[in-house]
C-alpha cells in the first residue's frame, strides 16, 4: 500500500541553525500538508500546498517557515533559524483531493529537537 | 470555529474490557469525522473514518458511527488487547476555509493490561 514517508526519523539542531524536514507523499496526490505536535500536546496544523503555492497556513506558520515541492516527488519545511520552542513531532501529510471523501494520509514523522 | 473534545486520559483497562472513547466535535459545515491511532514512537494511522450521519467506521475490531443529533464520533472496542495501548486521536475534516484541514482532539492515552 502506497505510503507517505519522511526523512530524517529523528534531527537535532542548535538554536539558531536551519534545518529542512523532507517528506515524499503518494505518488498521484495532489495536496500536500505539514503538521506538528509538541510533546504530550495535540496535532496543530501548519500549512497546506497546492500546485506550487500556498493554499492556507495557520498562525504558528511565520516567516521562519517555508515550504518547497523542488522536484515531482519531494516535499519540503524549512525552519530557517530554529527556537528552543520548535521542538516537536512534524508530520507530513497528502491527499489526492479536498472533498467531503477525501483522506490525508500521514508519515511517520521528523522527531526535531532543538537544543 | 471547528474544534474537536474527547476524553482525557489517561484509560487504563485490563485486557478483554470494553472500550470507549468518547469524542464530540462544533462544525459548521459537514465535516468527515476520523480515528487515528499514535503507537509509540510512530506516527499517526488511519484507523477508520465515517463521512456522513449514521455511517459507522470500522477496523480492527474498532468502530465509530458518525452522530449528527449528538455531534459525536464515540469509539468502541469490544474486547481490547495489550497490542491496542496506544494514543487515539479524533479528527474531522475542516473544509471551511475552503482548504482541507484535519483538525485534531487532544488524543486519549489507552493503557491495556495482562
Amino acid at each position: 500500500e502506497p505510503e507517505v514517508t519522511q526523512t530524517p526519523s529523528h534531527q537535532v539542531t542548535q538554536m539558531g541553525q536551519e534545518v529542512i524536514l523532507r517528506c515524499v507523499p503518494i505518488s498521484n496526490h495532489l495536496y500536500f500538508y505539514w503538521y506538528r505536535q509538541i510533546l504530550g500536546q495535540k496535532v496543530e496544523f501548519l500549512v497546506s500546498f497546492y500546485n506550487n503555492e500556498i493554499s492556507e497556513k495557520s498562525e504558528i506558520f511565520d516567516d521562519q517557515f517555508s515550504v518547497e515541492r523542488p522536484d515531482g516527488s519531494n516535499f519540503t519545511l524549512k525552519i530557517r533559524s530554529t527556537k528552543l520552542e520548535d521542538s516537536a513531532m512534524y508530520f507530513c501529510a497528502s491527499s489526492s483531493g479536498t472533498g467531503i471523501q477525501e483522506t490525508q494520509y500521514f508519515g511517520p514523522g521528523t522527531r526535531l529537537l532543538v537544543l | 470555529g471547528n474544534s474537536v473534545t474527547q476524553m482525557e486520559g489517561p484509560v487504563t483497562l485490563s485486557e478483554e474490557a470494553f472500550l470507549t472513547i468518547n469524542c464530540t466535535y462544533t462544525a459548521t459545515g459537514y465535516p468527515s469525522l476520523f480515528w487515528y491511532v499514535q503507537y509509540p514512537g510512530e506516527g499517526l494511522q488511519l484507523l477508520l473514518k465515517a463521512t456522513k450521519a449514521d455511517d459507522k467506521g470500522s477496523n480492527k475490531g474498532f468502530e465509530a458511527t458518525y452522530r449528527k443529533e449528538t455531534t459525536s464520533f464515540h469509539l468502541e472496542k469490544g474486547s481490547v488487547q495489550v497490542s491496542d495501548s496506544a494514543v487515539y486521536f479524533c479528527a474531522l475534516s475542516d473544509l471551511d476555509t475552503g482548504g482541507f484541514k484535519t483538525i485534531f482532539g487532544a488524543g486519549t492515552r489507552l493503557f491495556v493490561k495482562a
